[in-house]
């Protein structure tokens, strides 16, 4: 799977917006691109997936660049329950289901 | 409730000591796998099994052996244990996972200490 790039750390306050950014230049044509995140002491839990256009969810948004070589998740108002690490994929077609997760982006929530 | 489930959730051993870790999940997935997380390194695959009696290697099967006898089951088994395999493992699964689009879903973990 190709590369993604996150920022280490990111904070928020609670209830405000915030938007965690994923580069991944190398992406191809076909590439989904898809959001886990893991809080703590729980396995990773799907957040949100997307090709080329913009996706909304009941959890956050997903805003791809229109290169596709950039996205932001969105989260729209922040709560302590949102503080976790978050991470960015991409998942190739006919892969053999790896996913393959970098260090994510460590997302601390302030009230 | 859909949901894939490990036990046990804490396991402290010693080395040697065959031990096995049990997957289970209720959605009709094909398509299931195991990872363990360490510091530094993140989540990284084990074994992942496409169908029943169909597994492959992941990227770090040294040490470990799974099985894939029935479709909803999928143990990873450990036959001797070293210090190096203490983790915390996750099992997930989906649907098939052929399309990009699919998401997996993962179990709560299951801590592993071996002394």
């Amino acid at each position: 799977d190709a590369k993604t790039t996150q920022p280490n750390s990111m904070e928020s306050n609670e209830e405000e917006p915030v938007h965690l950014p994923c580069n991944h230049s190398t992406i191809s044509g076909t590439d989904y691109i898809h959001w886990y995140r893991q809080l703590p002491s729980q396995g990773p839990e799907y957040v949100i997936h997307g090709l080329t256009s913009n996706v909304n969810n009941r959890m956050a948004s997903l805003a791809i660049a229109e290169d596709r070589k950039s996205s932001t998740l969105i989260l729209h108002r922040a709560t302590l329950r949102d503080a976790a690490v978050y991470y960015c994929i991409l998942r190739l077609g006919g892969s053999q289901g790896n996913l393959i997760f970098g260090k994510g982006t460590k997302l601390s929530v302030k009230p | 409730e859909a949901q894939v489930t490990q036990n046990p959730r804490y396991l402290i051993t010693v080395t040697g000591k065959k031990l096995t870790v049990t997957c289970s999940q209720n959605m009709n997935h094909e398509y299931m796998s195991w990872y363990r997380q360490d510091p530094g390194l993140g989540l990284r695959q084990i074994y992942y099994s496409m169908n029943v009696e169909v597994t492959d290697k992941g990227d770090v099967p040294e040490g470990y052996k799974v099985s894939r006898k029935e479709k909803r089951n999928f143990p990873l088994i450990l036959e001797s244990p070293s210090p190096n395999q203490t983790s915390l493992y996750f099992c997930a699964s989906s649907l098939k996972n052929r399309a990009r689009q699919e998401t997996q879903y993962f179990g709560p973990g299951t801590r592993l200490l071996v002394l």
